[in-house]
């Protein structure tokens, strides 16, 4: 079964803070895609990042960041210098082929970010 | 390149009523998705078509079903609304589906409210 836990509900910072939101996941598969999606106020999910599990390689694409670490499993996401424009429910999601060959995406909860300028 | 589109974006029925709603995939993209998603329950898998075939399943009742057409259009329908079938419902579309975890697309969702 899997499983994506994001224990923060929400986070609010003041704006030029640095925010991490934290994802743990749970599988049993050895081959997964790790996602982190954001769904601002106008409910579209906006694809950010996609990590496979044999990539532990830290990202870094602007203002954000990704911490994906294995041994403990959580893909955790940075947000750096926060803007008002960050504000959002940001989701973590896993993805695995099941035993049918077909892909099984499980999402998180959501962390939803206020950023107070 | 389009994104995935949603129609209608914003829908009002009452219980016992039935619904279809309509999602056009990426150009290109033959794997499409849906999810529900709620306060309470969150975002929740429903199903995946792919090459007109529903080829995954969430835990939903048979109320709920869909289907894909040869240009990878998608509709899904929900027959005999109750009002916990309120809910923004996405559509996400990939390249291909199978082997592969593609990257999904998102549309901006349709707002079903059940009265």
């Amino acid at each position: 079964a899997q499983k994506v836990t994001q224990a923060q509900t929400e986070i609010s910072v003041v704006e030029k803070e640095d925010v991490t939101l934290d994802c743990v996941y749970e599988t049993r598969d050895t081959t997964y895609y790790l996602f982190w999606y954001k769904q601002p106020p106008s409910g579209e999910l906006v694809f950010l990042i996609r990590r496979n599990s044999f990539d532990e390689q830290n990202e870094i694409s602007g203002r954000y960041s990704w911490n994906f670490q294995k041994s403990t499993s959580s893909f955790n996401f940075t947000i750096t210098a926060s803007q008002v424009v960050d504000s959002a429910v940001y989701f973590c999601a896993l993805s695995a082929v099941n035993s049918g060959g077909y892909q099984k995406v499980t999402f998180g909860t959501g962390t939803k970010l206020q950023v107070i300028p | 390149k389009a994104g995935v589109t949603q129609t209608p974006r914003y829908l009002i029925k009452t219980r016992g009523q039935q619904v279809t709603l309509s999602c056009s995939p990426i150009s290109g993209h033959r794997s499409v998705s849906w999810y529900q998603q709620t306060p309470g329950q969150g975002l929740q898998f429903l199903f995946e078509y792919f090459s007109e075939t529903q080829r995954n399943k969430g835990n939903f009742p048979g109320r709920f079903s869909g289907r894909q057409f040869s240009n990878s259009r998608s509709e899904m329908n929900v027959s005999t609304l109750e009002l916990g079938d309120s809910a923004l419902y996405l559509c996400a579309s990939s390249l291909e589906q199978g082997a592969r975890t593609d990257t999904q697309y998102f549309g901006p969702g349709t707002r079903l409210t059940v009265l």
